[in-house]
């Protein structure tokens, strides 16, 4: 396996786009976690998947986020009306196992203008 | 709250041992894991505490007390690759959230 792998890499964006990044994890992970990351800052927790379910979403995260992980596969990260407060480094991580490690993806940096 | 305190900069020379302290808040605990990131670089996963005690990986040593919330990373045989951040979280909520401290910034001299 390949590790995490997240597309775009790079997003720039006019202010009141939406915007959609995907994230592929590691084939044999059921747990799925999307994070935000600010320079000088550490990840920012914003929602958690089991298989499917969505079990816990932030409560710093707006309703312009909204995130999906169809079949327990892949996920999507969805913002809607793009803020410039949005720009940051949108980084995706799996793991096999509640606790313990997760593996990163490379992450999708946002560029609102 | 929940919040997660370690120190933003530690300065070491090649060979020394240096500890990153971490302390934490929070409203469950689901263990106590560090992580490493070189700039422009994802986190990636160096140790894990679910229960109190040392454990031990290569020149890295992570320790928990959850009586006391507190745990710590230990670097030994530093090398000048070690120049990064380093964070520590906390899992919380059944495991379900993760929650990352601001980052110890480590800078590793010759």
């Amino acid at each position: 396996d390949t590790g995490v792998s997240q597309d775009p890499r790079h997003k720039i964006t006019k202010r009141g786009q939406n915007v959609t990044f995907r994230c592929d994890p590691i084939s044999e992970h059921n747990r799925l976690y999307w994070y935000r990351q600010t320079l000088g800052q550490g990840p920012e927790f914003l929602t958690y998947f089991q298989n499917e379910a969505q079990l816990e979403k932030s409560r710093l995260l707006s309703d312009r986020f909204s995130a999906e992980r169809p079949k327990g596969s892949f996920s999507t990260l969805e913002i809607q009306r793009t803020e410039q407060g949005d720009s940051a480094m949108y980084l995706c991580a799996s793991s096999a196992r509640q606790g313990g490690e997760q593996y990163f993806g490379p992450g999708t940096r946002l560029t609102v203008t | 709250g929940q919040s997660l305190e370690q120190p933003s900069e530690v300065t070491a020379v090649e060979g020394a041992i240096v500890q990153i302290n971490c302390t934490y808040q929070t409203s469950g605990f689901y263990g106590l894991s560090w992580y490493q990131q070189h700039d422009g670089g994802a986190p990636t996963f160096l140790s894990y505490n679910a229960l109190d005690g040392l454990e031990e990986t290569g020149r890295f040593s992570s320790f928990l007390s959850r009586s006391d919330s507190y745990g710590y990373l230990l670097l030994q045989e530093l090398q000048m690759k070690d120049s990064a951040s380093y964070f520590c979280a906390v899992g919380d909520t059944g495991g379900f959230k993760t929650i990352f401290g601001a980052g110890t910034r480590l800078f590793v001299k010759a």
